[in-house]
């Protein structure tokens, strides 16, 4: 079956630091791509996604651009603050499958 | 966003004891609840899809006699563990959608989890 791969933490930054989360799959075709986020306590929100080939998501400074001849979706962010600190999922889903495949999930510490 | 709320968010039991876990939608309506199971450091996995007054689908290697599945309105799916055993200690996560036709993903709601763990 499908699988999702992504880093294993946790990764500890010092805030304002630049972070990078890989992020890699397996499914044939065109899936579409995902980051979930977790705080502490909470359920799993999305934070972005992309749909097709060299397509870029982002939101709140975090971005990740879907690459098809990589099979990867890699989590960015250029400064890192102490609210970021948090398990982050990469997913991957496809048309006429609703569930998602998730990876395994990287907490993120983030240090004063 | 929409909120699910899942019940209770931690439980210890006895080996050989049955455990619901409830997970309701408490701004919406869910036609579509899904049950995951996350073992320590590992991925979410699929349990079951569980749509409003219909039988749940289990995925491949899931017991169904032993993860009862009741979605009997559309904001309340609950998920029984019979007889459990200290192997079914886990973190289940369930998350809801409504509208059949919407795309993956979007429109997935998560709720927190709840932590069984089974002595």
């Amino acid at each position: 079956g499908n699988s999702v791969t992504q880093m294993e933490g946790p990764v500890t930054l010092s805030e304002e630091a630049f972070l990078t989360i890989n992020c890699t799959y397996t499914a044939t075709g065109y899936p579409s791509l995902f980051w979930y986020v977790q705080y502490p306590g909470e359920g799993l929100q999305l934070l972005l996604k992309a749909t097709k080939a060299d397509d870029k998501g982002s939101n709140k400074g975090f971005e990740a651009t879907y690459r098809k001849e990589t099979t990867s979706f890699h989590l960015e962010k250029g400064s890192v603050q102490v609210s970021d600190s948090a398990v982050y999922f990469c997913a991957e889903g496809k048309t006429g499958r609703r569930a998602l495949t998730f990876g395994s999930g990287t907490r993120l510490q983030v240090q004063p | 966003g929409a909120v699910v709320s899942q019940h209770p968010s931690r439980v210890i039991c006895k080996s050989g004891t049955s455990v619901k876990i409830e997970c309701r939608s408490l701004d919406f309506q869910a036609t579509t609840m899904f049950w995951y199971r996350q073992f320590p450091k590992q991925s979410l996995m699929l349990m079951a899809t569980s749509n409003e007054g219909s039988k749940a689908t289990y995925e491949q290697g899931v017991e169904k006699d032993k993860f009862l599945i009741n979605h009997a309105s559309l904001t309340l799916s609950t998920l029984t563990v019979t007889s459990a055993h200290p192997e079914d200690s886990s973190f289940y996560i369930c998350s809801a959608r409504d509208g059949p036709g919407l795309p993956i993903g979007v429109e997935q709601f998560f709720g927190p989890g709840t932590r069984l763990t089974v002595l």
